[in-house]
């Protein structure tokens, strides 16, 4: 059975610092791995996509990481934002027919 | 990247009534939409999957005479909740993919808040 797990469930830091969060999967065959981050009352919204053959991808702030032989991943945000409070999903998508298998997401808080 | 639209973005409704929800793909052609349900705090959870032209296919679980799905354009997507009741009340999100194989990717409309009282 495909899964997906985050970790930390849920993760409170101060503005201006880091976090890393976590995604193990055991989706077969892997076709990519994407982070989302949705603010509450939202739809998602992409902020990284890997294939198996990227091992770290960033956007701005956020940075990606991927260990395709391990099957993880992770997010992380540096110098963290107010505006960075959200719920951050991992989701990863398998063979061609694209069906993907969503994680149940970690929800950050950042305090000033 | 690809803009989904999704409307409304909240409803209120009496039980017993139907609610109509809308996605469309405004700058790309759709020949396939996802509609996703969310309970808070929850992952979402894949309800059916619509395709341009034919039947959509539901998840093991989904009455798929409660949740009319349309697709009858590739820019257009409905799901009705017939005779909703208060335990349909949710988030209900649709998505649609873009590119192809290993890069496929999707983008997500706004999401829609039904409250059935």
């Amino acid at each position: 059975k495909n899964q997906v797990e985050q970790s930390p469930q849920s993760l409170i830091i101060l503005e201006g610092k880091n976090c890393t969060l976590q995604c193990n999967y055991t989706v077969s065959p892997f076709s990519n791995l994407r982070w989302y981050k949705q603010d509450t009352g939202r739809g998602p919204v992409s902020l990284t996509i890997m294939t198996f053959s990227e091992n770290t991808k960033s956007n701005g702030r956020y940075t990606a990481t991927l260990d395709a032989d391990t099957k993880q991943s992770s997010l992380h945000i540096t110098a963290s934002q107010l505006s960075d409070s959200a719920s951050y999903i991992c989701v990863v998508s398998s063979g061609g027919s694209y069906i993907p298998t969503f994680g149940r997401g970690t929800s950050l808080i950042v305090h000033p | 990247g690809a803009v989904v639209s999704q409307h409304p973005s909240r409803v209120i409704c009496k039980s017993g009534t139907s609610v109509k929800i809308e996605c469309r793909s405004l700058d790309f052609q759709a020949t396939t939409m996802f509609w996703y349900r969310q309970f808070p705090k929850q992952s979402l959870m894949l309800m059916a999957t619509s395709n341009e032209g034919s039947k959509a296919t539901y998840e093991q679980g989904v009455e798929k005479d409660k949740f009319l799905i349309n697709h009858a354009s590739l820019t257009l997507s409905t799901l009705t909740v017939t005779s909703a009741h208060p335990e349909d009340s949710s988030f209900y999100i649709c998505s649609s993919k873009t590119g192809t194989g290993l890069n496929t990717e999707a983008f997500f409309g706004q999401g829609t808040r039904l409250t059935v009282v």
